[in-house]
């Protein structure tokens, strides 16, 4: 079965830096578009980026635009997400989640357990 | 930016059934999801394309979408399903492609 285990976060200082990464597991990585998805905890789902497939474009939300790149290595079955310049408001659990099928706009089918991004002083 | 509209909370006794429902502007003519999520646990897809549900979900979900508001309809509800409940669409237009609604916290009294 697929499986995603996110890692990399943590406590930072605003306007640090962290790097995430999102090891997956059980399907062929290189076929799907990747996601992440931010949760403050108590609050809702927002959606921070997107990959296709191949690398080849990218989407991101205008809250992190500029500020974050989404990027994988699919020799390495492994999303990353580069966060810089961080700010208070970036705190949040931060998932990876796959879209099911061969829609690039399908439902989320598969999601990691979350890693903990804290940006505080 | 598009926006998805859930009550903040719905409850029920074990046995009846819960509706939550997800307004948005002509929602409609959009692919709505829905996603269960438990304390401390990722989202769980329960329907997707409206009123489909994945393998090894329970027919007790289903899900409905027209004009403004789709509703995700729980029967014969039980302890377990007490979770937060997320709709979602995509919507090219907004800032955000992939758009969620609040949640909604279903007690199960």
């Amino acid at each position: 079965e697929a499986q995603l285990v996110e890692s990399g976060g943590g406590l930072v200082q605003p306007g640090g830096s962290l790097r995430l990464s999102c090891a997956a597991s059980g399907f062929t990585f290189r076929s799907y578009w990747m996601h992440w998805v931010r949760q403050v905890p108590g609050k809702g789902l927002v959606w921070v980026s997107r990959i296709h497939s191949d690398g080849s474009s990218t989407t991101y939300a205008d809250s992190v635009k500029g500020r974050f790149t989404i990027s994988r290595d699919n020799a390495k079955n492994t999303l990353y997400l580069q966060m810089n310049s961080l700010r208070a408001e970036d705190t949040a659990v931060y998932y990876c989640a796959r879209v099911g099928g061969m829609v690039p706009t399908s439902y989320f089918d598969y999601w990691g357990r979350g890693t903990l991004v804290t940006v505080s002083s | 930016s598009y926006v998805l509209t859930q009550p903040p909370s719905v409850s029920v006794a074990p046995g009846q059934t819960a509706r939550i429902s997800c307004g948005g502007n002509n929602i409609g003519d959009k692919s709505v999801h829905w996603y269960q999520q438990r304390p401390g646990q990722a989202p769980v897809v329960v329907v997707h394309d409206d009123s489909d549900r994945p393998s090894g979900i329970p027919e007790r979900f289903s899900g409905s979408n027209s004009g403004n508001t789709a509703t995700l309809t729980i029967s014969r509800v039980e302890a377990g399903d007490e979770a937060d409940y997320f709709c979602q669409v995509w919507d090219s237009s907004s800032d955000h492609l992939v758009v969620f609604g609040g949640g909604t916290k279903l007690t199960v009294l």
